[in-house]
């Protein structure tokens, strides 16, 4: 099976803008999280979708937002960009499993400079 | 507190030796516990799972997890020169299924000397 996908792998944006970054999780997966990396903070969780829901949230502001389409696909966006938000953001998915954890599988990350 | 906790390292280790990476965590409903292995410039990749008390291998790798102790190492067998990397722990808060999230360690810089 192909891995989960993340496009564009790399972005320079400037302070203010906004971005949007897409995630195609590995065929037959239905739930995707979404992570934030950085050198200071480590990797944070920031949410989770499952069937087009949200199901879980992180702490992050509001500028952080995301959704999941009917095909599992999930798009993450950011808006008014901070210098802070330089990260490499990383979406995981997750097969379908029995109730007591679940295996996450990392794409290659979106790495987000802003200037 | 930090949820999950690790010794940051560098953990110097001989080429062929046993490599032991350990972490700690404070949510005691935790469910399920995974070690990623991150290469530098690359994302996380998962190389052990556990979600029962005792031992699990898988090759050369060995995972423990004692729950009553909220505790969970990952040992490394023959560890080689590529195995050098940065290990996390992470610990899935959601319960009974209802969701993923995974809280990470800040990751064990691991050092294999040829």
């Amino acid at each position: 099976k192909a891995g989960v996908t993340q496009t564009p792998r790399y972005l320079i944006k400037t302070r203010g803008q906004q971005v949007t970054l897409s995630c195609s999780p590995i065929s037959g997966h239905r739930s995707v999280s979404w992570y934030q990396q950085t050198p200071g903070q480590g990797l944070q969780f920031l949410f989770e979708y499952f069937s087009e829901t949200q199901r879980n949230k992180g702490n992050f502001p509001g500028r952080f937002s995301g959704r999941q389409f009917s095909n599992s696909r999930s798009e993450m966006n950011v808006s008014t960009l901070e210098l802070g938000d330089s990260a490499l953001y990383l979406c995981a998915s997750s097969p379908e499993l029995e109730a007591g954890g679940y295996e996450q599988y990392f794409g290659p990350g979106t790495r987000l400079t802003v200037t | 507190q930090k949820e999950v906790e690790q010794n940051s390292g560098p953990l110097s280790v001989p080429e062929g030796a046993i490599a032991s990476l350990n972490c700690t965590y404070s949510d005691r409903g935790s469910q399920s516990f995974f070690w990623y292995r991150q290469y530098s410039g690359k994302s996380p990749e998962l190389i052990m799972f556990i979600y029962s008390n005792g031992d699990k291998e898988d090759g050369r790798f060995t995972a423990q997890l004692n729950k009553a102790s909220q505790y969970v190492s990952l040992l490394i067998r023959d560890s080689q020169p590529s195995d050098s990397a940065t290990y996390l722990c992470a610990v899935n808060i959601g319960y009974g299924g209802a969701t993923n999230k995974l809280i990470f360690g800040t990751g064990t810089l691991l050092a294999v000397q040829p």
